[in-house]
């Protein structure tokens, strides 16, 4: 089955700066690709997501990047704002396979002040 | 709209009881919905995959008689813990496919949590 690795588990950053987030998947069949927030005892929020056919989604401060030859992709906040602090969750997917959604690790993002 | 709502939100049981846990898709219809488990600090690991009519499909190592999963229609699906013991304490999660979207966009429930005593 698909295996999903995120690095890295912390990442605290100063406020404005960028943060990167990177994810490795092992399925070379996945082909969905999405990013989750998650505050504190609340539900996942989709943040933005990617499919294989595109390399590069940006979203005004958020832009996700895809490598499938190497099978990795990584998520890329800019400008960060201490609202941004929350557990990020990279996942991956077959779309029409049960559409089963395999979850990376998680990263710990703080953005201090 | 894409609302998935989830009951109760807070669930506290004594050992040995049975927890019932629903999931309903408010604006839409979703011929799939899944059944999430996270623990504190840890990712969402998928529990099963619950199809509208059909049996669910559990992941290895969860116990299909433990976890009772029923999607009677296309707006809820039910996941019922049974004979509840503390290790059982957990933050479960639901998850939901819209049948029309064509896509495998899914929509998250706020989450239970389950605190077996």
């Amino acid at each position: 089955g698909e295996n999903v690795e995120q690095h890295p588990s912390t990442l605290s950053v100063q406020e404005g700066d960028s943060a990167v987030i990177k994810c490795t998947y092992s399925d070379s069949a996945s082909n969905y690709f999405p990013w989750y927030k998650q505050e504190l005892g609340k539900r996942p929020q989709l943040i933005i997501d990617i499919r294989s056919n595109v390399g590069e989604k940006k979203d005004q401060r958020i832009a996700v990047t895809l490598n499938k030859t190497a099978k990795h992709f990584s998520l890329h906040i800019t400008e960060t704002q201490p609202e941004d602090s929350a557990v990020y969750f990279c996942a991956a997917s077959v779309t029409g396979g049960g559409n089963k959604l395999t979850f990376g690790t998680g990263t710990q993002l703080k953005v201090e002040l | 709209g894409a609302v998935v709502s989830q009951h109760p939100s807070r669930v506290i049981c004594k050992s040995g009881t049975s927890v019932k846990i629903e999931c309903r898709s408010l604006d839409f219809q979703a011929t799939t919905m899944f059944w999430y488990r996270q623990f504190p600090k840890k990712s969402l690991m998928l529990m099963a995959t619950s199809n509208e009519g059909s049996k669910a499909t559990y992941e290895q190592g969860v116990e299909k008689d433990k976890f009772l999963i029923n999607h009677a229609s296309l707006t809820l699906s039910t996941l019922t813990v049974t004979s509840a013991h503390p290790e059982d304490s957990s933050f479960y999660i639901c998850s939901a496919i819209s049948s029309l979207a064509g896509g495998n966009e899914q929509y998250f429930g706020p989450g239970t949590r389950l605190t077996v005593t």
